[in-house]
């Protein structure tokens, strides 16, 4: 049974570069969460998605982020142009429900723009 | 805005010894009210939760205790052990339900 899987693990990009961040929700969730975790920092919510749909996207940055939660397949962070600023760490989280009751967070991925 | 303070940021402890973090959060609300557990390199892990119709949950050695009128919530480890070293987080439920909001952590320190 695994849980939620996350890829790369870590991710090293120029800047102006994109990068591109999956997330596979735990097998029978069909509810993704993104957060961002600076250093020293708690996490900060980015958006929420249900399969095919975006319900919340009032944590995203306005331009150069997206994420997408397709029919078929992970759910995708991207973002494009990144800038030194954007270095932190991304964490994914599923549920099955509607509610944040019950988390699960993947391992994350560590984004580190040079 | 929405907001959860979270205190201590550093704790350190004896083997043994209790440990006991405080959160205030700002939205009332807030219904949810989960802990978390992070170790380094990894990503949190629900160590324990409450909802807004409980006063207090018990689970071994991990508390929690919720005061809705004060906003406040506590996480309370008895009998610390070395391998409860890590960064514990709080989080309160936003107002429309779909995400949390996360303190900034406390640094667990426990030593044998």
């Amino acid at each position: 049974n695994a849980g939620v899987m996350q890829n790369p693990r870590h991710l090293v990009r120029r800047r102006g570069q994109e990068a591109r961040l999956r997330c596979s929700p735990m097998k029978g969730h069909s509810h993704v969460y993104w957060y961002r975790q600076l250093p020293e920092e708690g996490l900060k919510f980015m958006v929420y998605l249900q399969k095919e749909n975006i319900i919340d996207e009032s944590g995203m940055p306005k331009e150069r982020f997206s994420a997408e939660f397709p029919k078929e397949g992970p759910s995708i962070l991207r973002i494009q142009q990144v800038v030194r600023g954007d270095s932190a760490a991304y964490f994914c989280a599923s549920s099955a429900g509607t509610d944040p009751y019950g988390y699960t967070f993947g391992s994350g991925t560590r984004l580190t723009v040079v | 805005g929405e907001n959860v303070e979270q205190h201590p940021s550093t704790l350190s402890v004896q083997e043994g010894d209790s440990a006991v973090i405080k959160c205030t959060y700002s939205d009332s609300a807030s219904n949810y009210f989960p802990w978390y557990k992070q170790e380094l390199g990894k990503g949190p892990q629900l160590i324990i939760d409450i909802r807004s119709n409980v006063g207090e949950k018990k689970d071994q050695r991990i508390a929690v205790t919720l005061n809705k009128t004060a906003k406040h919530f506590s996480l309370h480890i008895t009998e610390t052990q070395p391998e409860d070293s890590a960064v514990y987080f709080c989080a309160a439920s936003t107002q429309a339900g779909t995400a949390l909001i996360f303190g900034k952590g406390t640094t667990l320190s426990v030593s044998s």
